[in-house]
Protein backbone atom coordinates (compact mmCIF):
# COMPACT_ATOMS: atom_id res chain seq x y z
CA UNK A 1 0.00 0.00 0.00
CA UNK A 2 1.03 3.48 -0.58
CA UNK A 3 2.21 5.35 2.49
CA UNK A 4 4.38 8.71 2.93
CA UNK A 5 6.52 9.98 5.73
CA UNK A 6 7.34 13.39 6.70
CA UNK A 7 10.10 12.99 9.05
CA UNK A 8 9.86 16.48 11.07
CA UNK A 9 6.73 16.46 12.93
CA UNK A 10 7.88 20.36 14.52
CA UNK A 11 10.40 22.60 13.36
CA UNK A 12 11.49 25.64 14.63
CA UNK A 13 13.48 28.57 12.29
CA UNK A 14 14.58 32.08 12.49
CA UNK A 15 13.84 34.18 9.76
CA UNK A 16 16.73 33.98 6.86
CA UNK A 17 17.51 30.54 7.69
CA UNK A 18 17.73 27.86 5.37
CA UNK A 19 14.74 24.88 5.23
CA UNK A 20 14.66 21.81 4.46
CA UNK A 21 11.52 19.15 5.07
CA UNK A 22 12.02 15.79 4.10
CA UNK A 23 9.16 13.49 2.49
CA UNK A 24 9.75 9.86 1.59
CA UNK A 25 6.74 7.84 -0.22
CA UNK A 26 6.20 3.78 -1.00
CA UNK A 27 4.95 3.07 -3.88
CA UNK A 28 6.46 1.38 -6.86
CA UNK A 29 4.82 2.44 -9.81
CA UNK A 30 4.61 6.23 -11.36
CA UNK A 31 3.52 8.34 -8.88
CA UNK A 32 2.60 12.68 -9.23
CA UNK A 33 4.04 14.13 -6.19
CA UNK A 34 3.00 17.24 -4.14
CA UNK A 35 3.45 19.52 -1.24
CA UNK A 36 0.81 21.26 0.09
CA UNK A 37 0.90 24.01 2.76
CA UNK A 38 -1.61 25.45 5.21
CA UNK A 39 -1.38 28.38 6.78
CA UNK A 40 -2.85 29.27 10.32
CA UNK A 41 -6.75 29.27 9.66
CA UNK A 42 -6.67 29.24 5.80
CA UNK A 43 -7.67 26.15 3.82
CA UNK A 44 -4.64 23.42 1.72
CA UNK A 45 -3.18 25.16 -0.61
CA UNK A 46 -0.77 23.90 -3.40
CA UNK A 47 2.94 24.81 -2.85
CA UNK A 48 4.14 22.62 -5.73
CA UNK A 49 3.84 19.28 -7.67
CA UNK A 50 5.80 17.11 -9.53
CA UNK A 51 4.41 15.02 -12.43
CA UNK A 52 7.35 14.31 -14.58
CA UNK A 53 10.43 16.05 -16.50
CA UNK A 54 13.41 18.29 -14.42
CA UNK A 55 13.49 16.43 -10.77
CA UNK A 56 13.75 19.88 -9.49
CA UNK A 57 10.34 21.43 -8.95
CA UNK A 58 9.95 25.10 -8.47
CA UNK A 59 6.66 26.35 -6.55
CA UNK A 60 5.16 29.43 -5.15
CA UNK A 61 6.79 31.57 -2.77
CA UNK A 62 10.13 30.41 -3.18
CA UNK A 63 10.05 27.21 -2.13
CA UNK A 64 11.04 24.04 -4.80
CA UNK A 65 11.37 20.42 -3.73
CA UNK A 66 14.14 17.72 -5.58
CA UNK A 67 12.44 14.00 -6.55
CA UNK A 68 15.29 11.59 -6.14
CA UNK A 69 13.62 8.30 -7.50
CA UNK A 70 16.40 6.23 -6.20
CA UNK A 71 15.19 7.29 -3.03
CA UNK A 72 12.12 7.62 -3.39
CA UNK A 73 12.51 11.23 -1.40
CA UNK A 74 10.58 14.09 -2.68
CA UNK A 75 12.33 16.64 -0.25
CA UNK A 76 10.84 20.85 -0.01
CA UNK A 77 13.28 23.53 0.50
CA UNK A 78 13.86 26.96 1.14
CA UNK A 79 16.72 28.78 1.08
CA UNK A 80 15.74 31.89 3.71
CA UNK A 81 12.20 31.40 5.47
CA UNK A 82 9.98 34.12 6.26
CA UNK A 83 8.11 34.67 9.41
CA UNK A 84 5.09 34.53 6.99
CA UNK A 85 5.71 30.65 6.05
CA UNK A 86 4.61 29.83 9.68
CA UNK A 87 2.58 26.86 8.64
CA UNK A 88 1.54 23.09 8.52
CA UNK A 89 3.42 21.31 5.24
CA UNK A 90 2.17 18.40 3.44
CA UNK A 91 3.38 15.86 1.30
CA UNK A 92 1.12 13.69 -0.53
CA UNK A 93 1.57 11.17 -3.57
CA UNK A 94 -0.83 9.64 -5.84
CA UNK A 95 -0.30 7.04 -8.90
CA UNK A 96 -0.67 8.33 -12.41
CA UNK A 97 -4.12 6.92 -12.68
CA UNK A 98 -6.25 8.03 -9.79
CA UNK A 99 -6.74 11.12 -7.79
CA UNK A 100 -6.57 9.89 -4.63
CA UNK A 101 -3.93 11.30 -2.30
CA UNK A 102 -2.34 10.35 0.47
CA UNK A 103 -0.70 12.58 2.56
CA UNK A 104 1.87 12.54 5.04
CA UNK A 105 1.10 13.47 8.66
CA UNK A 106 2.62 16.99 8.22
CA UNK A 107 5.47 19.26 8.94
CA UNK A 108 4.47 22.34 11.67
CA UNK A 109 6.75 25.50 10.57
CA UNK A 110 7.39 28.10 13.20
CA UNK A 111 9.30 30.72 12.06
CA UNK A 112 10.53 33.66 14.61
CA UNK A 113 11.56 37.10 13.48
CA UNK B 1 -8.83 30.51 -4.92
CA UNK B 2 -11.10 27.49 -3.53
CA UNK B 3 -12.70 24.86 -6.22
CA UNK B 4 -15.62 24.06 -3.88
CA UNK B 5 -18.55 24.93 -1.71
CA UNK B 6 -18.92 23.05 1.28
CA UNK B 7 -22.21 22.78 2.96
CA UNK B 8 -22.43 23.62 6.15
CA UNK B 9 -19.38 25.35 7.53
CA UNK B 10 -19.67 23.68 10.99
CA UNK B 11 -21.70 21.41 12.89
CA UNK B 12 -22.52 19.64 15.83
CA UNK B 13 -24.20 16.61 16.32
CA UNK B 14 -24.78 14.09 19.16
CA UNK B 15 -22.89 10.76 19.58
CA UNK B 16 -25.20 8.38 17.43
CA UNK B 17 -26.75 10.59 15.23
CA UNK B 18 -26.23 11.10 11.56
CA UNK B 19 -24.92 13.45 9.07
CA UNK B 20 -25.22 14.51 5.87
CA UNK B 21 -22.43 16.65 4.44
CA UNK B 22 -22.74 18.41 0.99
CA UNK B 23 -19.94 19.64 -1.45
CA UNK B 24 -20.23 21.44 -4.51
CA UNK B 25 -17.53 21.68 -6.90
CA UNK B 26 -17.01 24.19 -9.68
CA UNK B 27 -18.68 22.92 -12.95
CA UNK B 28 -16.48 21.16 -15.02
CA UNK B 29 -14.62 18.92 -11.68
CA UNK B 30 -16.12 15.59 -12.78
CA UNK B 31 -13.77 13.88 -9.73
CA UNK B 32 -14.68 14.82 -6.56
CA UNK B 33 -12.75 13.01 -3.00
CA UNK B 34 -13.61 13.50 0.21
CA UNK B 35 -10.65 13.55 3.24
CA UNK B 36 -11.12 13.47 7.15
CA UNK B 37 -8.52 16.01 8.90
CA UNK B 38 -7.82 15.72 12.78
CA UNK B 39 -4.56 16.55 14.22
CA UNK B 40 -3.41 13.37 15.41
CA UNK B 41 -3.86 11.81 11.91
CA UNK B 42 -3.44 14.80 9.91
CA UNK B 43 -5.41 13.89 6.53
CA UNK B 44 -6.94 10.55 5.53
CA UNK B 45 -8.73 9.32 1.97
CA UNK B 46 -12.28 8.24 2.28
CA UNK B 47 -13.93 8.25 -1.08
CA UNK B 48 -13.01 9.31 -4.75
CA UNK B 49 -15.98 9.59 -7.41
CA UNK B 50 -15.80 10.51 -11.00
CA UNK B 51 -18.79 10.99 -12.78
CA UNK B 52 -21.21 9.66 -10.40
CA UNK B 53 -19.00 6.40 -9.91
CA UNK B 54 -16.51 5.64 -6.89
CA UNK B 55 -13.47 4.89 -7.71
CA UNK B 56 -11.36 4.58 -4.73
CA UNK B 57 -12.49 3.80 -0.96
CA UNK B 58 -10.03 4.84 1.63
CA UNK B 59 -10.20 2.51 5.24
CA UNK B 60 -13.03 3.84 6.88
CA UNK B 61 -15.78 1.94 8.72
CA UNK B 62 -19.20 1.55 6.78
CA UNK B 63 -21.06 3.71 8.45
CA UNK B 64 -19.04 6.02 6.23
CA UNK B 65 -20.21 6.50 2.79
CA UNK B 66 -20.91 9.03 -0.09
CA UNK B 67 -22.09 9.78 -3.40
CA UNK B 68 -21.71 12.11 -6.35
CA UNK B 69 -24.49 13.24 -8.43
CA UNK B 70 -24.93 14.32 -12.52
CA UNK B 71 -24.18 17.93 -11.86
CA UNK B 72 -21.18 16.43 -9.88
CA UNK B 73 -22.15 17.99 -6.11
CA UNK B 74 -21.44 15.07 -3.75
CA UNK B 75 -22.54 14.21 0.13
CA UNK B 76 -20.94 12.66 2.41
CA UNK B 77 -22.96 10.69 5.15
CA UNK B 78 -22.34 9.25 8.72
CA UNK B 79 -24.28 6.75 10.48
CA UNK B 80 -24.10 6.32 13.85
CA UNK B 81 -21.95 9.27 15.28
CA UNK B 82 -19.04 8.55 17.45
CA UNK B 83 -16.54 11.08 19.15
CA UNK B 84 -13.69 10.22 17.12
CA UNK B 85 -15.56 11.47 14.25
CA UNK B 86 -15.28 14.90 15.26
CA UNK B 87 -12.73 16.43 12.34
CA UNK B 88 -12.67 18.60 9.35
CA UNK B 89 -14.44 17.17 6.04
CA UNK B 90 -13.07 18.52 3.03
CA UNK B 91 -13.83 17.12 -0.71
CA UNK B 92 -11.73 19.15 -3.08
CA UNK B 93 -12.62 18.82 -6.74
CA UNK B 94 -9.38 17.70 -9.08
CA UNK B 95 -8.39 18.17 -12.20
CA UNK B 96 -5.54 17.57 -14.16
CA UNK B 97 -4.27 15.39 -10.57
CA UNK B 98 -4.50 18.42 -8.66
CA UNK B 99 -6.87 18.86 -5.63
CA UNK B 100 -8.24 22.27 -5.23
CA UNK B 101 -9.23 22.21 -1.18
CA UNK B 102 -11.64 24.89 -0.15
CA UNK B 103 -12.40 25.56 3.72
CA UNK B 104 -14.50 22.47 4.67
CA UNK B 105 -17.14 21.35 6.99
CA UNK B 106 -15.88 21.22 10.65
CA UNK B 107 -18.15 18.39 12.51
CA UNK B 108 -17.88 18.05 15.75
CA UNK B 109 -19.43 15.16 18.13
CA UNK B 110 -20.75 15.65 21.63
Amino acid sequence: AQSVSQHNHHVILSEAASLELGCNYSYGGTVNLFWYVQYPGQHLQLLLKYFSGDPLVKGIKGFEAEFIKSKFSFNLRKPSVQWSDTAEYFCAVNSYNTDKLIFGTGTRLQVFP
Amino acid sequence: KAGVTQTPRYLIKTRGQQVTLSCSPISGHRSVSWYQQTPGQGLQFLFEYFSETQRNKGNFPGRFSGRQFSNSRSEMNVSTLELGDSALYLCPPCRNTEAFFGQGTRLTVV
